[in-house]
């Protein structure tokens, strides 16, 4: 049962235009979401996130929206450069148990030049 | 800055082999986590550790136990390694709390 979903596994955008990736996801209990970015042969490296309280989080380039009733969360890329091509991956915890943190199949951003 | 180091980028080793994936963190953090990414599978988690000599199972934890002796310090072991295991192994640590997870570079596993 996949509590996080990205349901779009690749997407391609033009150098300069906005990117903007999508989650979904089933737990109404997660109440803090994060977005993480992965180069191929590395690590995921943290890019923003956002607690279940706010609405919007921005941070440079980079905006996360939450839409709790419709529990649904996105990345905007703006404006996207050849060098945030990478797979985007969401990820969501509840605050209240483990801290466990349950990860989406991510996202294959390709930006073109 | 916070490094999560990973004792091999690349392994290859035969099935029935046991295998040891060493992970080492630098900044004193409480939780360490085992995942393994697979095309389309995202990230899943294997185990996770909150103390020394604590752990618990993850979403995936059959064919592999873990070892955390020391606090900085984090092991993954399969004991009987089969194909598929081959995969991408990614170790990552975090404080306590709802805070970013550090993630190691990742080891591929490949066992034939």
């Amino acid at each position: 049962d996949q509590q996080v979903k990205q349901n779009s596994p690749s997407l391609s955008v033009q150098e300069g235009r906005i990117s903007i990736l999508n989650c979904d996801y089933t737990n109404s209990m997660f109440d803090y979401f994060l977005w993480y970015k992965k180069y191929p042969a590395e690590g995921p490296t943290f890019l923003i996130s956002i607690s279940s309280i706010k609405d919007k989080n921005e941070d440079g380039r980079f905006t996360v929206f939450l839409n709790k009733s419709a529990k649904h969360l996105s990345l905007h890329i703006v404006p996207s450069q050849p060098g945030d091509s990478a797979v985007y991956f969401c990820a969501a915890l509840t605050t209240s148990g483990t801290y466990k943190y349950i990860f989406g199949t991510g996202t294959r951003l390709k930006v073109l030049a | 800055d916070v490094k999560v180091t990973q004792s091999s980028r690349y392994l290859v080793k035969r099935t029935g082999e046991k295998v040891f994936l060493e992970c080492v963190q630098d900044m004193d953090h409480e939780n360490m986590f085992w995942y393994r990414q697979d095309p389309g599978l995202g990230l899943r988690l294997i185990y996770f550790s909150y103390d020394v000599k604590m752990k618990e199972k993850g979403d995936i934890p059959e064919g592999y136990s873990v070892s955390r002796e020391k606090k900085e310090r984090f092991s993954l072991i399969l004991e009987s390694a089969s194909t598929n295991q081959t995969s991408m192994y990614l170790c990552a640590s975090r404080e306590g709390g709802p805070n970013e997870q550090f993630f190691g570079p990742g080891t591929r596993l490949t066992v034939l």
